[in-house]
C-alpha cells in the first residue's frame, strides 16, 4: 500500500511571492501522482498529474510539480501567487496498475495582499 | 470539465435513523465511483469503489452494512448511513472517472452529515 506524506499543515505567503508545497510518498510499486486543489465552498479539483515522462509537469495557472523518483518526492511551486490561488491542495498517488487513490493530509495556502 | 453533484450539500440527522446521499455525473457516464469520508484538517479517507451494477467494494476497516452503497445506474450512486451515530458525522466526498484512461477523477463537492 501507498502513502503520502504533506509536510506542511498551514503555508501563510504574501501575493506576488513564490510558493512550494512539499509533498512525499512510499509505495513499493510504480506510482501516478497528483495534486488536487480544493477552493472555499467547492470540491476538489485536478491541478497537475504526472502518469509518465518529462518529470516537470505544470498546469494552466502557473503550477508545476516535479517527480524526484530517488526522494520520492512531488514537490508543487509556484513562483510568484495570487490572491485567487488561496486554497487547501492536496498531494495523492495511485498504484500505476491501480484507480484508486491516497489522499495527503492537505495543505492549507493563504495569500495576502 | 465533467461535473459530479452531491445533495443534499449537508444533513443534520438523529442518531440511530438512516440517511442516504446522491452523488450524481451530470455531464457524463461513470461506471466507477468512489466514497470518501474526510475529518476536519484531515486527509480523504476512501471508504469505498462504486461499480455499476454490481457490488461496491470496500476498504478494510469500514463496515459495509452500515455504509451502504448502491450504484443502480451510469449517473448515480448512493451512500447510506444506517442508524447513525454521532461519529458518523463527517464530510462525504464522491468521485468518478470520466475518461478511466486519463487517471482523473470529478469530485462533487461533498455533503456534511451531523448525527445529534
Amino acid at each position: 500500500a501507498q502513502s503520502v506524506t504533506q509536510l506542511d499543515s498551514q503555508v501563510p505567503v504574501f501575493e506576488e511571492a513564490p510558493v512550494e508545497l512539499r509533498c512525499n510518498y512510499s509505495s513499493s510499486v510504480s506510482v501516478y501522482l497528483f495534486w488536487y486543489v480544493q477552493y472555499p465552498n467547492q470540491g476538489l479539483q485536478l491541478l497537475l498529474k504526472y502518469l509518465s515522462g518529462s518529470t516537470l509537469v505544470e498546469s494552466i495557472n502557473g503550477f508545476e510539480a516535479e517527480f524526484n523518483k530517488s526522494q520520492t518526492s512531488f514537490h508543487l511551486r509556484k513562483p510568484s501567487v495570487h490572491i485567487s490561488d488561496t486554497a487547501e491542495y492536496f498531494c495523492a498517488v495511485s498504484e500505476s496498475n491501480d484507480y484508486k487513490l491516497s489522499f495527503g493530509a492537505g495543505t492549507t495556502v493563504t495569500v495576502r495582499a | 470539465g465533467a461535473v459530479v453533484s452531491q445533495h443534499p450539500s449537508w444533513v443534520i440527522c438523529k442518531s440511530g435513523t438512516s440517511v442516504k446521499i446522491e452523488c450524481r455525473s451530470l455531464d457524463f457516464q461513470a461506471t466507477t465511483m468512489f466514497w470518501y469520508r474526510q475529518f476536519p484538517k484531515q486527509s480523504l479517507m476512501l471508504m469505498a469503489t462504486s461499480n455499476e451494477g454490481s457490488k461496491a467494494t470496500y476498504e478494510q476497516g469500514v463496515e459495509k452494512d452500515k455504509f451502504l452503497i448502491n450504484h443502480a445506474s451510469l449517473t448515480l450512486s448512493t451512500l447510506t448511513v444506517t442508524s447513525a451515530h454521532p461519529e458518523d458525522s463527517s464530510f462525504y466526498i464522491c468521485s468518478a472517472y470520466r475518461d478511466r484512461g486519463s487517471y482523473e477523477q470529478y469530485f462533487g463537492p461533498g455533503t456534511r452529515l451531523t448525527v445529534t
